[in-house]
């Protein structure tokens, strides 16, 4: 299967700054999926993006699909942002170990 | 959008005894499942994937026998954990997709103590 490797593995971040998430796959995947689970263990989905970007309120994807990666933008973090962040190839839809952020108030 | 139901969120059982897990497509049908396991503080591992009408397909080292998965209708897939230990304790949780160009969308989880 592809291998997907997360950076960085954790980040704490205050309150209002933004921070950026990077997945690399070993190898071409046809989609990409970013998540964010919360505390309670729901997996949301944030973004389905096979390339290009993709914005939604204070996140944004890029994903360079020939360069197999794919970058999430959080932007004026806020406390509800805390949690792990997972991406994952829709090919096989394994994840990455997950970036786990901790946004301090 | 696409809504995946998983039932139950949580149980407790006994060693030797068996659990079902359901996971369902409530608005779309999933001819496609995956189930997945999560252990504590790390990341999700695939375990299998459940094709409706076929057997599933499992990852290296998930034990078939133990983990029994079926997919009998286009809405349904079930995780059966037989003859569960202490050690199966974990979160578990199933994913579907609307088909080719969609994401996927993920149950609630089921959180599994074997005592």
């Amino acid at each position: 299967g592809i291998q997907v490797e997360q950076s960085p593995p954790d980040l704490i971040l205050q309150e209002g700054a933004n921070s950026t998430l990077r997945c690399n796959f070993s190898d071409s995947v046809n989609n990409l999926q970013w998540f964010h689970q919360n505390p309670w263990g729901q997996l949301i989905n944030l973004f389905y993006i096979p390339s290009g970007t993709k914005q939604n309120g204070r996140l944004s994807a890029t994903t360079v699909a020939t360069e197999r990666y794919s970058l999430l933008y959080i932007s004026s973090s806020q406390t509800t942002d805390s949690g792990v962040y997972f991406c994952a190839g829709t090919n096989d839809m394994r994840f990455g170990a997950g970036t786990r952020l901790t946004v301090k108030p | 959008g696409a809504v995946v139901s998983q039932h139950p969120s949580w149980v407790i059982c006994k060693s030797g005894t068996s659990v079902k897990i359901e996971c369902r497509s409530l608005d779309f049908q999933a001819t496609t499942m995956f189930w997945y396991r999560q252990f504590p503080k790390q990341s999700l591992m695939l375990m299998a994937t459940s094709n409706e009408g076929s057997k599933a397909t499992y990852e290296q080292g998930v034990e078939k026998d133990k983990f029994l998965i079926n997919h009998a209708s286009l809405t349904l897939s079930t995780l059966t954990v037989t003859s569960a230990h202490p050690e199966d304790s974990s979160f578990y949780i199933c994913s579907a997709s609307l088909g080719s160009g969609y994401g996927y969308t993920f149950g609630s989880g089921t959180r599994l103590t074997v005592v």
